[in-house]
Parts: C-alpha cells; sequence; structure tokens
C-alpha cells in the first residue's frame, strides 16, 4: 500500500506570508497527485491536480510541484481566506483507494 | 450543474442500523464512480469504499470491508452507504465523493452526513 505523508501538521502563519506544505508517498506516484482544500463544516475542494496543474477557479496564489514522492504546495501569498486544512491525495495506484495524507493545517500566526 | 446531495443528520443510537444517500444529479450517473469518504470529529479524510453505478463493480477499503455495504439504483441516480449495526466509534462525518475513475481525482464532493451513535 501507498503511504502518504504530510508535513508540517500544524503551520502558524501571516496574511502575506509565502507558505510551502509537504507530501511525500511511500513509493513512486510520478505525478499522479492532488491537493484539497478544507475548512470547517464544508467539503473539501480539489485545488491542484496532477502535482501542478491548477483547478479552474482556484487562485493563482496557490501552486504545486514535485514529481515521483516529493512534492510541494506552495501559497505565494497568505490570505485570510487561505487559513484552512489541506490533504494530499495520491491516485496512482488503486491499494489503498486513493490515499490521503494525514492533513496540514494552516493556522492564524 | 453537477450535484451530490446527500441524507441529513442521522442520531442512532449502537447496534442500530443505518443507510444514508446520495443524490446526483446534473450527469450521467452510471457514467462516473461515487465514492464514500468517513471524517471523523477533528481528524483527516478516509477512503471507505467505491461503487460504479454503471454495472455495481464495488470496492472496499481493508479497514472499512465486512463493517459496512456500498450499494447504488441506478434508476433513482443515488447510491448509498449502510451499517448493520452501527457502533460509537461510527460517529463522523460521511462524504460522498465522484470520479471518472476508480482511482482519480475527487471532483465533486457531496455535503456530507453526520452520523451520532451514542446510547
Amino acid at each position: 500500500d501507498i503511504q502518504m505523508t504530510q508535513s508540517p501538521s500544524t503551520l502558524s502563519a501571516s496574511v502575506g506570508d509565502r507558505v510551502t506544505i509537504t507530501c511525500r508517498a511511500s513509493q513512486s506516484i510520478s505525478s499522479w497527485l492532488a491537493w484539497y482544500q478544507q475548512k470547517p463544516g464544508k467539503a473539501p475542494k480539489l485545488l491542484i491536480y496532477k502535482a501542478s496543474s491548477l483547478e479552474s477557479g482556484v487562485p493563482s496564489r496557490f501552486s504545486g510541484s514535485g514529481s515521483g514522492t516529493e512534492f510541494t504546495l506552495t501559497i505565494s501569498s497568505l490570505q485570510p481566506d487561505d487559513f484552512a486544512t489541506y490533504y494530499c491525495q495520491q491516485y496512482n495506484s488503486y491499494s489503498p483507494l486513493g490515499a490521503f495524507g494525514q492533513g496540514t493545517k494552516v493556522e492564524i500566526k | 450543474e453537477v450535484q451530490l446531495v446527500q441524507s441529513g443528520a442521522e442520531v442512532k443510537k449502537p447496534g442500530e442500523s443505518l443507510k444514508i444517500s446520495c443524490k446526483g444529479s446534473g450527469y450521467s450517473f452510471t457514467s462516473y464512480w461515487i465514492g464514500w469518504v468517513r471524517q471523523m470529529p477533528g481528524k483527516g479524510l478516509e477512503w471507505m469504499g467505491i461503487i460504479y453505478p454503471g454495472d455495481s463493480d464495488t470496492r472496499y477499503s481493508p479497514s472499512f470491508q465486512g463493517q459496512v455495504t456500498i450499494s447504488a439504483d441506478k434508476s433513482i441516480s443515488t447510491a448509498y452507504l449502510q451499517w448493520s449495526s452501527l457502533k460509537a466509534s461510527d460517529t463522523a462525518m460521511y462524504y460522498c465523493v465522484r470520479q471518472l475513475d476508480i482511482v482519480a481525482t475527487v471532483d465533486y464532493w457531496g455535503q456530507g452526513t453526520l452520523v451520532t451513535v451514542s446510547s
């Protein structure tokens, strides 16, 4: 089974900061990685697919990079609306079904 | 407009059975996989299983195999998640999701169904 590990678990940052979240896969997943944003009480929302492709309607301050086993999500200038929890998801292989990382909560510093 | 509309919140006692639903609209229900994702209070996202309503092909994550049943009625564009005997540890938010393939990004999420199991 492919395991996904995110770091850090929690991140404290200020509006305007550049923020980077890392996601590591236990084996190569090529570029089959997605990032989701979840706000309290809401369903997650797709931000990035295929490691670096921005979903339609997502602000350009979000970007993704990486391939193989190491990936990053970067927010170039953190906005008040960006305080949320972020999850990575691999969709390279079936086992387990599109495993999610454990999440990274971005908090106000 | 694509929508996944889930049934409302439930409060149940341990040992009771439950079936929650997810109705798809605005797309060809039989052409996409419908998955179920659990989120326990304050915790992350966990895949439970997935079904292809076109032919009812169903897969379960190992942690949920035998614990829940996933089904679909394509005549009414609705997928289901059911338990035969709930436990307190089943207390969680449950999301249905849509994806194009068995392993793919999730492009649409239901609004979630909160299940509370308490004596």
